[in-house]
Order: C-alpha cells, then structure tokens, then sequence
C-alpha cells in the first residue's frame, strides 16, 4: 500500500531565510505524481506544486521549489525568502495515474518568525 | 478562493440529531469528494463522486450518507453521530477523477458532536 511520511511535525524559519520540509513516499509504481498543498488558518487548502514522476527536472513555482529523488523516494519543498503568509500545516500527497485518489502526509506545521 | 464553497463553517450536534453539510463548487468540474481531517492524522478520504455516481465508498460508516444530485452541489448528510466523528470536514473537486488531477478544496465545516 502506499504510504506518505513527513517526519517533521513543525518546523520554523525566520522571515526572509529559506526552509526545507521532508516527505518521503512508499509505492512500487514507476508512473505517479505527488504534489505539496498548503493549508493556512483559513482552512481552506491550496496546491502549492505538481511534480510529475516522469519528468526528471524539479517543479518550481515562484519562491517553492522540490527536489524530487524518485529512487529515494523522496519529496522535500524548499520555500525561499520565506514570508508572514507562508506560515501553515503543508502536506505532501501521492496519487497513482490509475487511482481514483491521493493519499495524503500528516502535515507539517511551518511558523514564521518575524 | 478556491471556487468551492461549504456550508456551514461550524456545527454542533448531539449523537441523536440529523444534519446536513452542503458543497458547491463553480468550477465546472466532473468529480468532488469528501475527507476527514482529524487532529494529529492524515487526511481520509470518506467519497468520491464522478459525475455524480459514487466511485469510491471508503470504508465509511452508515452513519454518514453522501448525496451528489448534480455535478456542481455535493451532500453529507449525517445522523446518529458519535463523539469521535469530530472533525473538519472538507469537500473537494477536480476537473476528473486522477491520482493526478489537482484538488481544489473548500474552507470545511468543523463539526463538534456532544
């Protein structure tokens, strides 16, 4: 079964300065995606980035950036030049190409210190 | 905003009455789902609808009873509770179902039963 792991619960980082949250992932599939999605005091989730198994080259959006190690099996979020608003629970998700659903990470919850 | 809505915000029920969540998504998608998210554990998926037929019933008590009458308006109808349902609710729509379609999600309904 697959299995999503972030191993930091919370984590902190000072405005302006760079941060990594872990995830790491148990599948015996070569063909999936994973994605990180950010969920602030609003509650209301949003993606944040899309990583597509194939593709060997790192998705970025803006400020967010993975480094995807698929033999690792791993899929770390680096947020640079961090702000006030970046402060929220991120979780990391899989989903299989043929499954109806994506499996979800416990979160991590990531304070930014003014 | 995310262009899925879900009312109420808040709700608190007793173990013997009967409520309804409701989710309204303007995106156009074909397929919405419910999940659970408990304090300290990931995210469970509860339903997945696909233009409006239900595609995946996870295991979900009877308790909880989904309804779908049209691809844009998403039902969770709920009686007979127990104190351990507590939770935040939360609804979500993609354009189709797919471990690698992008979820938009709603704000949630936090519901408390007493």
């Amino acid at each position: 079964a697959q299995t999503v792991t972030q191993s930091q619960p919370e984590m902190s980082v000072q405005e302006a300065e760079t941060v990594t949250l872990s995830c790491t992932y148990d599948t015996s599939e070569s063909d999936y995606y994973l994605f990180w999605y950010k969920q602030p005091p609003s509650r209301q989730m949003i993606l944040v980035i899309r990583q597509e198994a194939y593709k060997q080259q790192n998705a970025t959006e803006n400020r967010f950036s993975v480094n995807f190690q698929k033999a690792a099996k791993s899929f770390s979020l680096k947020i640079s030049d961090s702000q006030l608003g970046d402060a929220a629970m991120y979780f990391c998700a899989y989903g299989k190409t043929s499954y109806d659903k994506v499996i979800f990470g416990p979160g991590t919850s990531l304070s930014v210190i003014p | 905003e995310t262009g899925v809505t879900q009312t109420p915000r808040h709700l608190v029920m007793g173990m013997t009455n009967k409520k309804s969540l409701k989710c309204e998504q303007h995106l156009g998608h074909n397929a919405m789902y419910w999940y659970k998210q408990s304090a300290k554990k990931p995210l469970e998926l509860m339903f997945v609808y696909s233009l409006e037929e239900r595609v995946e019933n996870n295991s979900v008590p009877s308790r909880f009873s989904p309804e779908c009458p049209n691809s844009s308006h998403l039902f969770l109808h709920l009686h007979t509770l127990q104190p351990e349902d507590s939770a935040l609710y939360l609804c979500a729509s993609s354009f189709k179902t797919g471990g690698g379609e992008k979820l938009f999600f709603g704000s949630g309904t936090q519901l408390s039963v007493l």
